[in-house]
């Protein structure tokens, strides 16, 4: 089961929006899309979740294409707070019990 | 709510010694997991219990054993630790439903240094 793909290091000016893009093209029907968050070593935080619809709250947008093989966070007023490796996580499914498997993420730094 | 705690943040150990990482949540969560992360790397699963009872092996097993000791406590037991086990330990929970569409929820981790 493929991993997903997401740049290693992405930019971003304190109070634009963040945009993250993350690939999945083997997601399977009954597998959400997840986004995690790790900032400096401390214990992954969740983000945000999706299967096919777009998604918001109080922290992000997530956007999932029709053919849901790719997803973008977006972060709409970055701060450097966020500053932060951004995981994207298909959820394992079926009979699992929300088993994540984590890539390498993408490294986002927020500057000022 | 204290949500996850893990005990202990930091230990070194020498090559072959022993020691059980303890984790314990509060937010009454069915599946807890144990993960791993060396240095430039993603979390990689060592072990998970779906429920009470019942643990199972993740991607990284060899090495470690696990124990559900009740609903709230999953601990991780290194019986002869080795160089290669160096590493940065973090335990999560969830509410655990079949299915895994849920969040877990993250300790903030224990640094292990084997010698």
């Amino acid at each position: 089961d493929a991993k997903t793909t997401q740049p290693t290091s992405m930019d971003c000016a304190e109070g634009r929006a963040a945009n993250l893009p993350c690939n999945h093209s083997t997601i399977s029907g009954n597998e959400y899309v997840y986004w995690y968050r790790q900032i400096h070593s401390q214990g992954p935080q969740y983000i945000i979740h999706g299967l096919k619809n777009n998604e918001t709250n109080e922290m992000a947008s997530l956007i999932i294409t029709e053919d849901r093989k790719s997803s973008t966070l977006i972060l709409p007023h970055a701060t450097l707070r966020d500053t932060a490796v951004y995981y994207c996580i298909k959820s394992a499914g079926g009979t699992s019990y929300g088993k994540l498997t984590f890539g390498q993420g993408t490294i986002l730094t927020v500057h000022p | 709510n204290a949500g996850v705690t893990q005990t202990p943040k930091f230990q070194v150990l020498k090559t072959g010694q022993s020691m059980t990482l303890q984790c314990a949540q509060d937010m009454n969560h069915n599946s807890m997991y144990w993960y791993r992360q060396d240095p430039g790397m993603g979390l990689r699963l060592i072990y998970y219990s779906a429920s009470e009872g019942t643990t199972d092996k993740g991607e990284v097993p060899n090495g470690y054993n696990v124990s559900r000791l009740n609903k709230r406590e999953f601990s991780l037991r290194l019986e002869s630790a080795a160089p290669s086990q160096t590493s940065v330990y973090f335990c999560a929970s969830s509410a655990g439903m079949l299915g895994g569409q849920e969040t877990q929820y993250f300790g903030p981790g224990t640094r292990l240094l084997v010698l």
